[in-house]
């Protein structure tokens, strides 16, 4: 069964400081992988959708990346209202109906 | 556009007490729709989810139990809370994977 990591658990930045988020799951091969924004007390809301080894999208000051084993979430310049948790998500693979396998999350921090 | 309705948004309810959390949505037929429960400080753990009218899947062995009633209605219920049982509680909805899920905006349950 997949298991979906993410690092660091809880990550605090100045504002204007770029840095980067990890998700990476132990059953390698590609399916595709999302990202989502949570905010506090919201459900998640979706972000990107990758499914090929060196994708990239971005929105604003987010970018995803992609290899085979693991995702990163570039963020430059955050600002504070950035702060949020983000959440990477896996298909869980086989007949899934489209079940996906979370992360825990990253609980982002931006100071003014 | 499609949507996704969820409530209520807060239930403080004692433990023995019955619970009925409903999900509803808009805008689309025949959706994939899951329950999931947000303990806090941790991700999203799948309890069900359902293909189709009176079809549920239950991935965790617990307390609570699930219904489609119709096609784009999705009911968690228990018969008597425990106090493990608080958590968020969010819906969602999928048509396949290819584009993720839509969450609602989840339900805080405290148990007492």
């Amino acid at each position: 069964e997949d298991q979906v990591t993410q690092s660091p658990e809880a990550l605090r930045l100045q504002e204007g400081e770029s840095s980067s988020l990890n998700c990476s799951y132990t059953v390698s091969g590609l399916r595709g992988l999302f990202w989502y924004r949570q905010d506090p007390g919201k459900g998640p809301e979706f972000l990107f959708t990758l499914y090929s080894a060196g994708e990239e999208k971005e929105k604003e000051r987010l970018k995803a990346t992609l290899t085979k084993k693991e995702s990163f979430l570039h963020i430059t310049a955050p600002k504070p209202e950035d702060s949020a948790t983000y959440l990477c998500a896996r298909p869980a693979g086989g007949t899934s109906y489209g079940k996906l396998t979370f992360g825990q999350g990253t609980i982002l921090t931006v100071h003014p | 556009s499609q949507t996704i309705h969820q409530w209520p948004a807060t239930l403080v309810q004692p433990v023995g007490s019955p619970l009925s959390l409903e999900c509803t949505v808009e805008g689309t037929s025949n959706p994939n729709l899951y329950w999931y429960r947000q303990a806090a400080g941790r991700g999203l753990q799948l309890l069900f989810y359902s293909v189709g009218i009176g079809q549920i899947s239950s991935e965790v062995p617990q307390n609570l139990s699930a219904s489609r009633p119709q096609d784009r209605q999705f009911i968690l219920s228990s018969k008597k809370l425990l106090l493990s049982d608080s958590g968020f509680y969010l819906c969602a909805w999928a048509r396949g994977i290819v584009r993720g899920y839509t969450f609602g905006s989840g339900t805080r349950l405290t148990v007492v």
